[in-house]
């Protein structure tokens, strides 16, 4: 069973800065990885889908990279709306999820 | 537009059973699989399992195995979730998806489920 990890857990940072969060897999796996957002009290929402593609209305500051392991989502500058909880997800695991904080 | 709307919110005791149900509309629904995603309060999300709306397949967490059961009905567009042999610890919010496979790009707005007794 492929785990995912998230690091770090809480990303601490203002509007306008850059985050970075990464996702690492236990083994190699497709390129089937996807990343959500969820803010307090309401469903996930698809951000990016298969590493790099941006899910229908999603801003072009989101954005995924990565392979093999390794995966990425940047935001390249914050927005306030942009303060909620990422997780990653391959097939049937779901990342610990990180929260993205206001600093 | 694409829509999930998902039946409202269930108290039941341990040992009970809970069906959830999603509504889709607003797209073919035989087109597209629908996953279900539960979350445990202030926890992460945890896959339960998917159906094929086409065909009836469906592939179930194995820890789940035994406990619930997922179904269609392609005539109302209706997908449902029923989960057996209730435990505290199945206190969630039970999320449905579409998913064209294998990532899930529409979600219902969550069931919240209380197991207490």
């Amino acid at each position: 069973e492929i785990v995912l990890t998230q690091s770090p857990a809480t990303l601490s940072l203002s509007p306008g800065e850059r985050a970075t969060l990464s996702c690492r897999a236990s083994q190699s796996v497709s390129n089937h990885l996807a990343w959500y957002q969820q803010k307090f009290g309401q469903a996930p929402r698809l951000l990016i889908y298969d590493v790099s593609n941006r899910a229908t209305g999603i801003p072009a500051r989101f954005s995924g990279s990565g392979s093999g392991t390794g995966f990425t989502l940047t935001i390249s500058s914050l927005e306030p709306g942009d303060f909620a909880v990422y997780y990653c997800q391959q097939g049937a695991t779901f990342g610990q999820g990180t929260k993205v904080e206001i600093k | 537009q694409v829509q999930l709307v998902q039946s409202g919110a269930e108290v039941k005791k341990p040992g009970a059973s809970v069906k959830v149900s999603c509504k889709a509309s607003g797209y073919t629904f035989n087109n597209y699989g629908i996953t279900w995603v539960r979350q445990a309060p202030g926890q992460g999300l945890e896959w339960m399992g998917w159906i094929s709306t086409y065909d009836g397949n469906t592939d179930y967490a194995q820890k789940l195995q035994g406990r619930v059961t997922m179904t269609t009905d392609t005539s109302t567009t209706t997908a449902y979730m029923e989960l057996r042999s209730l435990r505290s610890d199945d206190t969630a919010v039970y999320y449905c998806s579409r998913d064209p496979g294998p990532y899930f790009d529409s979600w219902g707005q969550g069931t919240l489920v209380t197991v207490s007794s």
